[in-house]
Order: structure tokens, then C-alpha cells, then sequence
């Protein structure tokens, strides 16, 4: 299994900052994903944070405003940028070791006001 | 596109009694394919999933999920639901090992006492 641990677990922030999510995982893990729920929805890939190179963007989403850092095999940040209402939601950080399955961090709820 | 379906929106059962979530998915091939439960305040955890095999198999919390290629189903069952299973529900399919998942809408589970 694969421990994560995901900071901060929620916060308000103004519009126009920005607000940067850590995940920490125990182990080495092969694959880091960042999602993102919106409220009442489901679960929407942002990208693959990819170790020692630029994250990988699904469409939709543009590093200038969710930037990822993933500088080793267990930490990861995703940035949200130029904050509006529109990015209140929980941002999930996700893991795979090993080919097995994927765990999921508890998530950030982040409401911009 | 690859695409997860999940036409109910809100299913509400007594407690003691049988339940079925559908899930359809639209891919070419037979992806990876999970169901994750969601509980309020909580995090998203894996409660099976298929790669290939036996159609049906058995998960955690007393839930199982057949897989119909003919029907590109995976149902989620459990044969007597109790208080504690009220959540949301998602399905998720994988196309590959590298576990970037696409969700179902989510299904929401209410349990009548």
C-alpha cells in the first residue's frame, strides 16, 4: 500500500492569489496524478507529475495556471494560479506503486472567495 | 472518447436489502475497470477492481462486481446493504497500467432504516 499524505487539507483564498498543495507519499511510487473534483461531480484528470521533467497536461488544463513540481519518487505540488470561484473544489493527489492500484490522498478543499 | 457511464444518480435502499450500481463504459478494448467509495469527510478507497480473469470478483465490505463484456458492464452489487454503506460510488476505468482513470459520474447511496 502507499501512505499520502496531502497538504493543506483545505483552505479559503482570496481570488487572484495563488495556493500551492503538497503530497507526500512514504514509498516510491512509479506514477503521481493530480485530480480534480468539482462540487457534486466527479473526478477530472489535471495531469501526470512526472519526476525530473514537465508534468503532462490533460486537455483542458495549461501548466500557467496548475503549475506541478515533482522533484523525487514521493513528493509532488500542484499550484493553483490566479485563483477564481471557479477552481473552489477538492484537488486529490493520486499514486500508483508498482502497477497495483492507485491510492488516493484525502484531498484539499480549496473555496475561493 | 473513452467515456464511464453511471445513469443513476441517487439510488435509495432499506437497509437489509439487495443493491446494483450499473456502470457502462465505451472503449474498444476491455479496460482496467474499479469501483471506489467515497464517505462523507472521507477519502476515495478501492473496493475491487478486473484486469482480466473470473468476471466476477469479490471485493471488500461484502461487494462484488461481474464484468459483461457483451454489455461493456461492470455492475457493483452487495446482497444486503447496512447503514455504514451510504456514500458515493464511482466507477473508474484504466485504459493501461500507468492507472490514469476515468470516472463515472458518481452514484450516490442513500440507505433507508
Amino acid at each position: 500500500s502507499a501512505v499520502i499524505s496531502q497538504k493543506p487539507s483545505r483552505d479559503i483564498c482570496q481570488r487572484g492569489t495563488s495556493l500551492t498543495i503538497q503530497c507526500q507519499v512514504d514509498s516510491q511510487v512509479t506514477m503521481m496524478f493530480w485530480y480534480r473534483q468539482q462540487p457534486g461531480q466527479s473526478l477530472t484528470l489535471i495531469a501526470t507529475a512526472n519526476q525530473g521533467s514537465e508534468a503532462t497536461y490533460e486537455s483542458g488544463f495549461v501548466i500557467d495556471k496548475f503549475p506541478i513540481s515533482r522533484p523525487n519518487l514521493t513528493f509532488s505540488t500542484l499550484t493553483v494560479s490566479n485563483m477564481s470561484p471557479e477552481d473552489s473544489s477538492i484537488y486529490l493527489c493520486s499514486v500508483v506503486k508498482e502497477g497495483t492500484e492507485a491510492f488516493f490522498g484525502q484531498g484539499t478543499r480549496l473555496t475561493v472567495v | 472518447a473513452q467515456s464511464v457511464t453511471q445513469p443513476d444518480i441517487h439510488i435509495t435502499v432499506s437497509e437489509g436489502a439487495s443493491l446494483e450500481l450499473r456502470c457502462n463504459y465505451s472503449y474498444g478494448a476491455t479496460p482496467y475497470l474499479f469501483w471506489y467509495v467515497q464517505s462523507p469527510g472521507q477519502g476515495l478507497q478501492l473496493l475491487l477492481k478486473y484486469f482480466s480473469g473470473d468476471t466476477l470478483v469479490q471485493g471488500i465490505k461484502g461487494f462484488e462486481a461481474e464484468f459483461k463484456r457483451s454489455q461493456s458492464s461492470f455492475n457493483l452489487r452487495k446482497p444486503s446493504v447496512h447503514w455504514s454503506d451510504a456514500a458515493e460510488y464511482f466507477c473508474a476505468v484504466a485504459l493501461d497500467s500507468n492507472y490514469q482513470l476515468i470516472w463515472g459520474a458518481g452514484t450516490k447511496l442513500i440507505i433507508k432504516p
